[in-house]
């Protein structure tokens, strides 16, 4: 089973921040906050992951809260392009030890003129 | 990121015939790769985890028989749907997973199969 909860649906005005809330209570030490998304009916696309620091990239920022029990992903000026499903998901990383991607339900952000 | 490539991107097929999915790792070696397929409007969900050189590891309720799953080389795995029905209509999708400290998992296009 997922390992986070996400609200089903979002909607973001264009030139705006998309800010995502991801909740993982039960997340292990050891286990990193990835980010992806998935455009319809493509496959899911890498955008983030991050351990306890909070993360940048060129696509987002990823904040982690100081206890790791959630975390926001946020895309600093969405775009049209930006409408996808995002799906944060808690993981092993690492070589050989790296685990499995479980995917949960995702968050659906629209992004509207 | 790295780049995974899987053929055919869509296929339809008869009823009871076989259809292999091929997933490859094109700019880097692979020894772990995931296999998922995905309905309309709902999640992907993990089918089986495939390690170069050995048997795949199949989630609960998963037919290891219906899916057929080799991982022959660093950069190829092969998922077969055997004797395909209506019902394994789906968006199958692979994942391949880096070696080093980093281990990440970058995904294919996707294999939309339609069963008639």
């Amino acid at each position: 089973d997922a390992k986070t909860t996400q609200p089903p649906s979002m909607d973001c005005a264009e030139g705006r921040a998309a800010n995502l809330p991801c909740n993982h209570s039960t997340i292990s030490g050891n286990e990193y906050v990835y980010w992806y998304r998935q455009i319809h009916s493509q496959g899911p696309q890498y955008i983030i992951h991050g351990l306890k620091n909070n993360e940048t990239n060129e696509m987002a920022s990823l904040i982690i809260t100081e206890d790791r029990k959630s975390s926001t992903l946020i895309l600093p000026h969405a775009t049209l392009r930006d409408t996808a499903v995002y799906y944060c998901i808690v993981r092993v990383a690492g070589g050989n030890q790296g685990g499995k991607l479980i995917f949960g339900q995702g968050t659906e952000l629209s992004v509207k003129p | 990121g790295a780049v995974v490539s899987q053929h055919p991107s869509w296929v339809i097929c008869k009823s009871g015939t076989s259809v292999k999915i091929e997933c490859r790792s094109l700019d880097f070696q692979a020894t772990t790769m995931f296999w998922y397929r995905q309905f309309p409007k709902q999640s992907l969900m993990l089918m089986a985890t495939s390690n170069e050189g050995s048997k795949a590891t199949y989630e609960q309720g998963v037919e290891k028989d219906k899916f057929l799953i080799n991982h022959a080389s660093l950069t190829l795995s092969t998922l077969t749907v055997t004797s395909a029905h209506p019902e394994d209509s789906s968006f199958y999708i692979c994942s391949a997973q880096t070696s080093g400290s980093s281990g990440e998992l970058f995904f294919g296009e996707g294999s939309r199969l339609t069963v008639l």
